[in-house]
């Protein structure tokens, strides 16, 4: 475990649900980032959140909500997803001034769209 | 746009050989590069280069920064099979709020015995 704990680690959903993505970390560090890894593609950044305050969102469609209830969590609702948004979704955190130490990332979300 | 290009997309090798990967950037306001190794799924932190020319290593790994050629170097001497993974070299650019990550595509590096 890297410190970083995501949850589901897999989900499978229709077009039509409504699920949650679940971040955690307990590691001390005050920013939390979505990221999104299809195949053959680079991984792409989705959301940034610095002490719970959304400070990036890429371009990302509103059917991706983020939530940052504390500087420990972070959630990313789906609501009407495409198969095209089936991915690894994967959390990663940080401190603000980074040292050493860079981004942590979980084991992801295998997220299918059925 | 910020843009990573490694390079090569993908390597087989044979246990004991040693590898080098690359990755090349175009980022405006860059403040570091990062390798990352993704064995299964969560991609585990390699390196962080923020100096030119400065060699980090860590085992059988070892990395370096040009900022004038604006590219990095990942190597892996004597390679074991455990080092099969995909290799993310990523770079940080320094916002104005905050950092973020921009990617390459990945290095596939496969260690037969």
């Amino acid at each position: 475990e890297t410190g970083v704990t995501q949850t589901p680690r897999h989900l499978v959903m229709g077009m039509t649900n409504k699920k949650s993505l679940k971040c955690e970390q307990h590691l001390g560090h005050n920013a939390m980032y979505w990221y999104k890894q299809s195949a053959k593609k680079p991984l792409e950044l989705m959301f940034v959140y610095n002490f719970k305050e959304q400070t990036e969102n890429n371009s990302v469609p509103s059917r991706f909500s983020p939530e940052c209830p504390n500087s420990s969590h972070l959630f990313l609702h789906l609501h009407t997803l495409q198969p095209e948004d089936s991915a690894l979704y994967l959390c990663a955190s940080s401190h603000e001034y980074r040292g050493l130490d860079g981004y942590t990332f979980g084991s992801g979300t295998r997220l299918t769209v059925v | 746009e910020d843009k990573v290009v490694q390079s090569p997309l993908s390597l087989v090798v044979h246990e004991g050989d040693t590898v080098t990967l690359n990755c090349s950037y175009e980022v405006t306001n860059f403040r570091s590069l990062l390798w990352y190794k993704q064995e299964k799924k969560a991609p585990t932190f390699l390196f962080m280069l923020t100096s030119s020319g400065i060699e980090k290593k860590s085992g059988r790994l070892s990395s370096i920064l040009d900022k004038k050629e604006l590219s990095s170097i990942l190597n892996i001497t004597a390679t074991q099979t455990g080092d099969s993974a995909i290799y993310l070299c990523a770079v940080e650019a320094e916002e104005a709020s905050y950092g973020k990550l921009t990617f390459g595509q990945g290095t596939i590096l496969t260690v037969h015995p």
